[in-house]
């Protein structure tokens, strides 16, 4: 299995706390991204960054933030949980550069959140 | 923008058996890449196979195989002699290989593999 890593597995939590979802990956890539994966098991990029410094918005509007300070390290943060973010998060690395191999994703074995 | 739709909400079939789960896509692009993904019940999403839009020849991974149709927009993946190891969420995932490389997934076909 691949080399990324995501905390907590599980986390039940009351609405309006803050919370972050930690994921790290040791293989050394560079960009890196959070899907957000709904009951009916769809799976949507809410965000993504290709580097240190470097964060952008996915697909899915997302009231998360994230922030990308070290290569294999890249947090997600929901400044006050509510039971509309009850959901699977999943985050990924590929490697940088061109051709099929590293397009890649390497995923974590996610979070799931249920918020109260 | 890109949609992938898998018409296949879920699939059950014998071990041994050969399956074939659908995927349709839709771009404007003529160039990108393919893949189908594997969630085992609460295990990591890991990637069966991949293949290039460029290249005609269909890719092969093992027991795993893909029939893409670039015209028909078409990318339906194979299992044969399926084991019960096999059983989990399929997606089928599409990658423009412009702009952010981001995948564009499906919605998913839950299969069974019975004993």
């Amino acid at each position: 299995e691949a080399d990324i890593y995501q905390t907590p597995r599980y986390l039940v939590i009351g609405t309006g706390k803050k919370i972050t979802l930690e994921c790290s990956q040791t293989m050394g890539h560079d960009k890196m991204y959070w899907y957000q994966q709904d009951p009916g098991m769809e799976l949507h990029l809410i965000h993504y960054s290709y580097g240190v410094n470097s964060t952008e918005k996915g697909d899915l509007s997302s009231e998360s933030t994230v922030s990308r300070i070290r290569t294999e390290h890249f947090p997600l943060t929901l400044e006050s949980a509510r039971p509309s973010h009850t959901s699977q998060y999943l985050c990924a690395s590929s490697e940088s550069g061109w051709g099929l191999e590293s397009y890649e994703q390497y995923f974590g074995p996610g979070t799931r959140l249920t918020v109260t | 923008a890109q949609t992938v739709t898998q018409s296949q909400p879920e699939m059950s079939v014998q071990e041994a058996e050969t399956v074939t789960l659908s995927c349709t896509y839709d771009t404007s692009e003529s160039n990108y890449y393919l893949f189908w993904y594997k969630q085992p019940p609460s295990r990591q999403m890991i990637l069966v196979i991949r293949q290039e839009a460029y290249k005609q020849q269909n890719a092969t991974e093992n027991r795993f195989s893909v029939n893409f149709q670039k015209a028909a927009k078409s990318f339906s993946l194979k299992i044969s002699d399926s084991q019960l190891g096999d059983t989990a969420m399929y997606f089928c995932a599409f990658m423009s290989i412009q702009g952010a490389q981001k995948l564009v997934f499906g919605q998913g076909t839950r299969l069974t593999i019975n004993p």
